[in-house]
């Protein structure tokens, strides 16, 4: 059965601090991993990766891909109060419908 | 651009009532997916829609279901609701390309609520 364990379940940092997330997975027919986060209801989507070893970045975010080890980091940098949200990790089968399988999350406290 | 909209924001119901969700995609967006969210947990895959079909099934029991529009909008149904229905609803859209379904983008969630 397909699997996404985040870890931590949660932590609380100050601004200014780097936190990174990570995220581990188990798929049949992999296909993709994405980040989204989540603050009030809506998912919003950070990053798709789907390639081992390259980076993706976005102002203070970034996340990496390890196809042969199976995981993910998303790091955040410099985190500011604004970031406080839960940062969900999915990924995305190759079969026709494509549905996604989320972790848990990681539930991000930023104390000013 | 609108984003997905879904309705209503919140809805109370008691057990063994029946409920529909409704979830309009954004535009150009041709494919609908439904996850449910409990409390502390990630969202969890019902169905998902495309060309007014069924594609791909959760592990939801029947009283789960749900249909599409020709313009692409979608409802979700539950029957005969339990405790354990109680969850965020979510509504994700995408559009398919070559065959699979593009980068999901949700909604702000419907709130179901049964007592």
């Amino acid at each position: 059965e397909d699997k996404v364990v985040q870890s931590p379940l949660s932590l609380v940092v100050h601004e200014g601090d780097t936190v990174t997330l990570n995220c581990s997975y188990e798929v049949t027919n992999f296909r993709s991993l994405l980040w989204y986060k989540q603050e009030k209801k809506a998912p919003t989507f950070l990053f798709m990766l789907t390639s081992s070893g390259i980076e993706k970045k976005s102002g203070r975010l970034s996340s990496i891909l390890d196809k042969k080890e199976l995981f993910s980091i998303l790091n955040i940098t410099a985190t500011q109060t604004g970031d406080s949200a839960i940062y969900l990790c999915a990924v995305e089968a190759m079969e026709y419908g494509n549905k996604l399988v989320f972790g848990a999350g990681t539930i991000l406290r930023v104390k000013s | 651009d609108a984003g997905v909209t879904q309705s209503p924001t919140h809805l109370i119901k008691t057990r063994g009532q029946q409920v529909t969700l409704r979830c309009s995609p954004k535009s150009g967006h041709d494919t609908v997916s439904w996850y449910q969210q409990a409390l502390g947990q990630g969202p969890q895959f019902i169905f998902q829609y495309y060309e007014e079909e069924e594609r791909q099934r959760g592990n939801f029991p029947d009283r789960f279901s749900g249909h599409q529009f020709p313009n692409y909008s979608s409802e979700l149904n539950v029957n005969a609701l339990l405790l354990g229905d109680s969850a965020l609803y979510l509504c994700a859209s995408s559009v398919r390309l070559a065959g699979f379904a593009d980068t999901q983008y949700f909604g702000p969630g419907t709130r179901l609520t049964v007592l």
